[in-house]
């Protein structure tokens, strides 16, 4: 069954450092998103992302954070400066479909430490 | 209370028991998903349920709609000590071109043998 993958599965970085999370959605689907959940927290939206560009973000989703998808299968979620409340399980996921009929698939997630 | 608020916050149950979960939103919506998170895990797709729909089945499970209170549950048939886990319900209320789901904070439930 066709799945999401995450990469790498746990991150450990500097405070200030660039991070990329790296994503594989589906490979029919259209529509991709990330998400994050602090450690004992809700998940909370991030970004979503269809024809190459950006169609909501969240406030959290700020100058420090964009998205890319260099080519036909990868999405990447990179943050410039990391700071300490960037640590998080970042999750990727896709949808065939936009709106309206959309189950969302998640991939495993990136445990992301900001040290 | 917030958009997506589960009740209860945990659950404990026995094999065999049933378990029934309870999720509360605010906002009209276009569909409401349930979720399933193992301990430090990613999140399962469990089912989906549209606005204009009532109740669906999925094998063990039953969800059913009340867009008139703003409400759904999630119902657990037969419970299995596999069925441990966190369980997530996520409202999508956007009106652009993607979807934007909005995560209730969960219940715990936990099934002993």
């Amino acid at each position: 069954e066709p799945e999401v993958t995450q990469t790498p599965s746990h991150q450990v970085t500097q405070m200030g450092q660039e991070v990329i999370l790296r994503c594989v959605p589906i490979s029919n689907h259209l529509y991709f998103y990330w998400y994050r959940q602090i450690l004992g927290q809700k998940v909370e939206f991030l970004v979503s992302f269809y024809n190459n560009e950006i169609s909501e973000k969240s406030e959290i989703f700020d100058d420090q954070f964009s998205v890319e998808r260099p080519d036909g299968s990868n999405f990447t979620l990179k943050i410039r400066s990391t700071k300490l409340e960037d640590s998080a399980m970042y999750f990727c996921a896709s949808s065939e479909e936009g709106i309206t009929y959309n189950e969302q698939f998640f991939g495993p997630g990136t445990r992301l430490t900001v040290l | 209370s917030q958009q997506g608020e589960e009740d209860p916050q945990a659950l404990s149950i026995q094999e065999g028991e049933n378990a029934t979960m309870n999720c509360s939103y605010k906002t009209s919506i276009n569909n409401l998903q349930w979720y399933r998170q193992n301990s430090g895990r990613g999140l399962v797709h469990l089912i989906l349920i549209r606005s204009n729909e009532r109740e669906k089945h999925s094998g063990r499970l039953r969800v059913t709609l009340d867009t008139s209170k703003k409400s759904s549950s999630l119902l657990i048939t037969a419970s299995r000590a596999a069925d441990t886990a966190s369980y997530f319900c996520a409202t999508d209320a956007n009106t652009g071109t993607a979807s934007k789901l909005t995560f209730g904070t969960g219940t715990r439930l936990q099934v002993t043998l």
